[in-house]
C-alpha cells in the first residue's frame, strides 16, 4: 500500500523568511511525487512533480522540492515566503511501477505567512 | 478552454436521499478520480477510473457509487447508505502516471 505523511498540521513563517513544508512517503516501487496548493473553497492547483532525474525540482510561484530517496522525503521549499503563499499544501504519491493510477494524498499542511 | 467542471458548486440533500455529483472534463484524460475532503483533513480517495467502463474502489468507497460510460464524464452518486456525507467533494483527471492530476473546483455537499 502507498501512503504519504505530512507531519505538520500548520507552519507559521514571517514574510521574507524561508518556507519548508515536510512530506514523507511510502511506496513499493518507484515514487512519482507531487505538490499541490489549495485556497479556500477551491480545487487543488498543481505546483510541481518529481518523476526521475535531478533530485531538486523547480515548480510554479518560486517553489521547489527536494527528493531524498534514502529518507523517503519530498519536502517543499521556498526561499522567501509571501503573504499570498498562505494556503493549504498537499503532497501526493503515485507508485510508478503499479498497474493502476491510484494517487494518494497526505493530510495537508496549512501555511500561514505573517507580514 | 480545457478543464474539469464540477457541478453544482453547492448541494443540499435531505437525509435518506441519493444525490449525484457531476464531473466533466474536456482534457481527453483517461484517468479520473473522486476525493472527499473533510474540514481540517486531507483528501481521501473514493473511486478512480483508468478507462471507460472500468473503475476501482478507493479507500472510502462504502456508501458511494460511480459510472464511467463516457471518457469525459465520471459522476459520483452519494447514496443514503453513506452515514456522514456532508463534505467537500473534489474530482480530478490525468492522462495517467507520471502526469499530474488536474482538479475541478469542488462541490460542497450538505445534508440537512
Amino acid at each position: 500500500a502507498q501512503s504519504v505523511a505530512q507531519p505538520e498540521d500548520q507552519v507559521n513563517v514571517a514574510e521574507g523568511n524561508p518556507l519548508t513544508v515536510k512530506c514523507t512517503y511510502s511506496v513499493s516501487g518507484n515514487p512519482y511525487l507531487f505538490w499541490y496548493v489549495q485556497y479556500p473553497n477551491r480545487g487543488l492547483q498543481f505546483l510541481l512533480k518529481y518523476i526521475t532525474g535531478d533530485n531538486l525540482v523547480k515548480g510554479s510561484y518560486g517553489f521547489e522540492a527536494e527528493f531524498n530517496k534514502s529518507q523517503t522525503s519530498f519536502h517543499l521549499k521556498k526561499p522567501s515566503a509571501l503573504v499570498s503563499d498562505s494556503a493549504l499544501y498537499f503532497c501526493a504519491v503515485r507508485d510508478g511501477q503499479a498497474a493502476g493510477n491510484k494517487l494518494t494524498f497526505g493530510g495537508g499542511t496549512r501555511v500561514l505567512v505573517k507580514p | 478552454d480545457g478543464g474539469i467542471t464540477q457541478s453544482p458548486k453547492y448541494l443540499f440533500r435531505k437525509e435518506g436521499q441519493n444525490v449525484t455529483l457531476s464531473c466533466e472534463q474536456n482534457l481527453n484524460h483517461d484517468a479520473m478520480y473522486w476525493y472527499r475532503q473533510d474540514p481540517g483533513q486531507g483528501l481521501r480517495l473514493i473511486y478512480y477510473s483508468q478507462i471507460v467502463n472500468d473503475f476501482q474502489k478507493g479507500d472510502i468507497a462504502e456508501g458511494y457509487s460511480v459510472s464511467r460510460e463516457k471518457k469525459e464524464s465520471f459522476p459520483l452518486t452519494v447514496t443514503s447508505a453513506q452515514k456522514n456525507p456532508t463534505a467537500f467533494y473534489l474530482c480530478a483527471s490525468s492522462i495517467g502516471a507520471p502526469r499530474a492530476a488536474f482538479f475541478g473546483q469542488g462541490t460542497r455537499l450538505t445534508v440537512v
